[in-house]
């Protein structure tokens, strides 16, 4: 079993609905990453979290420790949106992070 | 600000030669990062550097090696190429003693 599951590993959504991408992760962390990755490669760090919640325009990241669960939202999804998203953690000390397999989101006009 | 910068972009190798791939991390920054993402496998974690010290490694053979210069810039060296070396490496960088890390464009490596 992976130290960092997500879900779902595809997504295909119409412009303006809402949604949810979900990470679990079964071992102690000091911080998990949403990360987002164009075709073409190149990685943007969305949010870093350690408890609570985030929120930056149209996303939302939620984390609850104890459930080892956290949540990406996406509000008003646009077609731009569309890209892979990662979820990674981080362990303490050992500062590098471990990812999930991604999601891939295609939002259609 | 400059970001996170890797060169070259595209490396084309055959089996057996030597790729070096390097990183200049955001000004400051003294945590360098390095991971591969080949086809199918996902990121996985590589080498870590931090004040010109490697602090840990991921699970990889011993022909992926790397160092950290005075002026906090890196490069990944990968020996005795193989087919299944070919992938996007990325850099990223942080703060020392911080957990966000900020990601250069990566190099993508062809082996043949």
């Amino acid at each position: 079993k992976n130290e960092v599951e997500q879900s779902p590993q595809n997504l295909t959504a119409q412009e303006g609905e809402f949604i949810t991408i979900n990470c679990s992760y079964s071992v102690g962390i000091s911080a998990l990453h949403w990360l987002q990755q164009h075709p073409g490669g190149g990685i943007v760090s969305l949010f870093m979290l350690s408890s609570g919640k985030k929120k930056h325009g149209r996303l939302i990241a939620t984390i609850n420790i104890q459930e080892k669960h956290s949540s990406l939202h996406i509000t008003a999804s646009h077609p731009r949106d569309s890209a892979v998203y990662i979820c990674a953690v981080a362990r303490g000390s050992a500062r590098q992070l471990t990812f999930g397999s991604g999601t891939q989101l295609t939002v259609l006009p | 600000e400059a970001g996170v910068t890797q060169s070259p972009t595209h490396l084309i190798k055959t089996r057996g030669q030597q790729a070096t791939l390097r990183c200049s991390p955001i000004s400051g920054h003294t945590s360098v990062y390095w991971y591969q993402q080949a086809l199918g496998l996902g990121l996985q974690f590589l080498l870590w550097y931090d004040e010109g010290e490697e602090r840990n490694r991921g699970n990889f053979p011993p022909r992926f090696s790397g160092r950290q210069f005075p002026n906090y810039s890196s490069e990944l060296n990968v020996n005795a190429l193989e087919l299944e070396d070919s992938a996007l490496y990325l850099c990223a960088s942080s703060l020392q003693g911080t957990d966000t890390q900020y990601f250069g464009p990566g190099t993508r490596l062809t082996v043949l």
